[in-house]
């Protein structure tokens, strides 16, 4: 049971340039969101979903991009990046009644530089 | 809005003392809230998950309570260890909120030996 998989753990990009930030979870998860970290500013949601083909925009959706095709599987797309990106960024998955599992898993994270 | 607050926002205590740390929410209609523990360049770990039914759960040396009405959750962690020296969040989950959690900006402790 691997939880929340993230990938990759660290990347350097440079201004401009376009990645994807890759999250799977293994728990059959209806919901999976999207957070980034900053300094002084805590937990900030960008975009979550409450099931497969349903996304919506969080606190910060601005220059992200998210689709959800399959249960498991909820990439993050940066499409212009620019240096106030520069974060850490964590993917979270909740959310199983058959299992009663109500409580939010994440991962371990994603360090992005933008330079 | 929910608001959830974090105090102290940082606390150091020896080891053997036990640590109060507090979160306060403003809107009493949550579907849970849950404590995290986060260590630097960490991830978050879950340490207690509590249903808004729920009073309190607890988890070895950890128990959680929650008073939904005024909005408070405390966590107590009984006779602090070194190892217990990390960020601790707590996050609300709201009934109109499906899929978003709403974090505190997290309580930083030290346990000194």
């Amino acid at each position: 049971n691997a939880g929340v998989t993230q990938t990759p753990k660290f990347q350097v990009l440079k201004t401009g340039q376009s990645m994807t930030l890759q999250c799977a979870q293994d728990m059959n998860h209806e919901y999976m969101s999207w957070y980034r970290q900053d300094p002084g500013m805590g937990l900030r949601l960008i975009h979550y979903s409450v099931g497969a083909g349903i996304t919506d925009q969080g606190e910060v959706p601005n220059g992200y991009n998210v689709s959800r095709s399959t249960t498991e599987d909820f990439p993050l797309r940066l499409l212009s990046a620019a240096p106030s990106q520069t974060s850490v960024y964590f993917c979270a998955s909740s959310y199983n009644k058959d299992r009663g599992d109500y409580g939010y898993t994440f991962g371990s994270g994603t360090r992005l530089t933008v330079v | 809005k929910q608001e959830v607050t974090q105090i102290p926002a940082a606390l150091s205590v020896p080891e053997g003392e036990n640590l109060v740390l507090n979160c306060s929410f403003t809107d009493s209609a949550i579907y849970n809230l849950q404590w995290f523990r986060q260590d630097p360049g960490k991830g978050l770990t879950s340490l207690l998950l509590i249903q808004s039914s729920q009073r309190e759960q607890t988890s070895g040396r950890l128990n959680a309570s929650l008073d939904k009405s005024s909005g408070r959750s405390t966590l107590y962690i009984a006779a602090s260890q070194p190892g217990d020296s990390a960020t601790y969040l707590c996050a609300v989950r709201g009934t109109d909120s499906w899929g978003k959690l709403q974090f505190g900006a997290g309580t930083q402790v030290v346990v000194t030996p």
